[in-house]
Parts: structure tokens; C-alpha cells; sequence
């Protein structure tokens, strides 16, 4: 139990572009979803905190106009990166929590953007 | 603000070799603490989750300690594999999302 999905797991565009990126609970409901970004040999960054049927909370220093999370039901959240940049090439994760059970988080298997 | 740090940052050892690998945190009300694992370019699997209210929890040749107090938690792992080569992530869960240290690179020499 507990599967989250993430996809696409890889994927490359032209500089200029729009990427979505998808994150589905398969087998419970998500209430919260949460967007990290983790760049080359570094940690894991939270990105923004989205909860279903409202605006997302974004970490300070994460532009919300380039990063657009929508959170539409209880089992997707997509993540836009807007006029993608080579800067925005990493590793993006997200991850969800069981509703009513609010410390444990379970990890998409992530997707790797670059950026050309 | 939870900061989380791992130490040491990479590890090479012969396999066989029994090894621990050390996390810190510096806000101790935590609700648990986790260790991940990650391979070059992979998603996380997890590994072990100990709640605040635990002091270790095992799988197989993984045991994990937490000293909620100290905010100190080791990740023990037994006869080390050349498999065993990978990121390991510690983080921890509190009153915001998990907080994540910036991994111990593990390499385990045949």
C-alpha cells in the first residue's frame, strides 16, 4: 500500500519550454503533497507544500510564477516548471501523506529534468 | 528552523566491514526520523522510520538508533555488501515536512 507515482521519471526540453510533471497516490488519498528538488549530489529541498483544492505554500526563495503546483484532487498533484532554464536541470521528488496521518511521507520514484 | 547533518559526508570500506553512519538534528521535538536510501539517479527507498517515542528499530543487517534528547540518530549496517553502495539520507519529521541531511555517500570495496 501506500504507492505513489511519479511521471515522467526522465525527460529534456528545449530552454524556453513548459514542463508537468505528475504526482498520483495510487492506493489512499493525499491530502498534502509535497515538491523537492534535489540538485547533484546535494540533499533534498523542499519546494512547496500543496493541500487539495487550495493555493500552495512555496519554500522562501522558490518563484511560484515559474513553479506552478496545482493540487486538483485528492490523488494528483502536477508540478509546471514555466520557461524552463538550464538552471532548473535536477531532480525533482514529490511525495504525499495518508489523510489523517500527518508525520509519514511517501516518496514518487522522482523525475530528472534537463534542461537544453 | 530544523537542520538536519550527516557525518561523514563519503565512506569507503573494505566489504565484510561493520560500519555506522552518524545524523544530527538540532530541533529535538521531532515525531520520527527516517533513513533512506538512494541510488546514483534513483528515487528514495526507505529503510528504516524509529518514532520519537522508539530508541531503534532493525531490518535484516540495518539498525537504526535515536537519542530524541541528544538529537542524534546512527544507521549500523553489519557485514557491509558491495550492494550496499549508495546515498543514505537521514531526515527527520516534526511539525513541517521532512527535513532531509545531505546524505552519506557509502562505498563498499569487493
Amino acid at each position: 500500500g501506500a504507492v505513489v507515482s511519479q511521471h515522467p521519471s526522465w525527460v529534456i526540453c528545449k530552454s524556453g519550454t513548459s514542463v508537468k510533471i505528475e504526482c498520483r497516490s495510487l492506493d489512499f488519498q493525499a491530502t498534502t503533497m509535497f515538491w523537492y528538488r534535489q540538485f547533484p549530489k546535494q540533499s533534498l529541498m523542499l519546494m512547496a507544500t500543496s493541500n487539495e483544492g487550495s493555493k500552495a505554500t512555496y519554500e522562501q526563495g522558490v518563484e511560484k510564477d515559474k513553479f506552478l503546483i496545482n493540487h486538483a484532487s485528492l490523488t494528483l498533484s502536477t508540478l509546471t516548471v514555466t520557461s524552463a532554464h538550464p538552471e532548473d536541470s535536477s531532480f525533482y521528488i514529490c511525495s504525499a501523506r495518508v489523510a489523517g496521518v500527518w508525520n509519514i511521507q511517501y516518496f514518487g520514484a522522482g523525475t530528472r529534468l534537463s534542461v537544453l | 528552523k530544523q537542520e538536519v547533518t550527516q557525518i561523514p559526508a563519503a565512506l569507503s570500506v573494505p566489504e565484510g566491514e561493520n560500519l555506522v553512519l552518524n545524523c544530527s538534528f538540532t530541533d529535538s521535538a521531532i515525531y520520527n526520523l527516517q533513513w533512506f536510501r538512494q541510488d546514483p539517479g534513483k528515487g528514495l527507498t526507505s529503510l528504516l522510520l524509529i518514532q520519537s517515542s522508539q530508541r531503534e528499530q532493525t531490518s535484516g543487517r540495518l539498525n537504526a538508533s535515536l537519542d530524541k534528547s541528544s538529537g542524534r540518530s546512527t544507521l549500523y549496517i553489519a557485514a557491509s555488501q558491495p550492494g550496499d553502495s549508495a546515498t543514505y539520507l537521514c531526515a527527520v519529521a516534526g511539525n513541517t515536512p521532512l527535513v532531509f541531511g545531505k546524505g552519506t555517500r557509502l562505498s563498499v570495496i569487493a
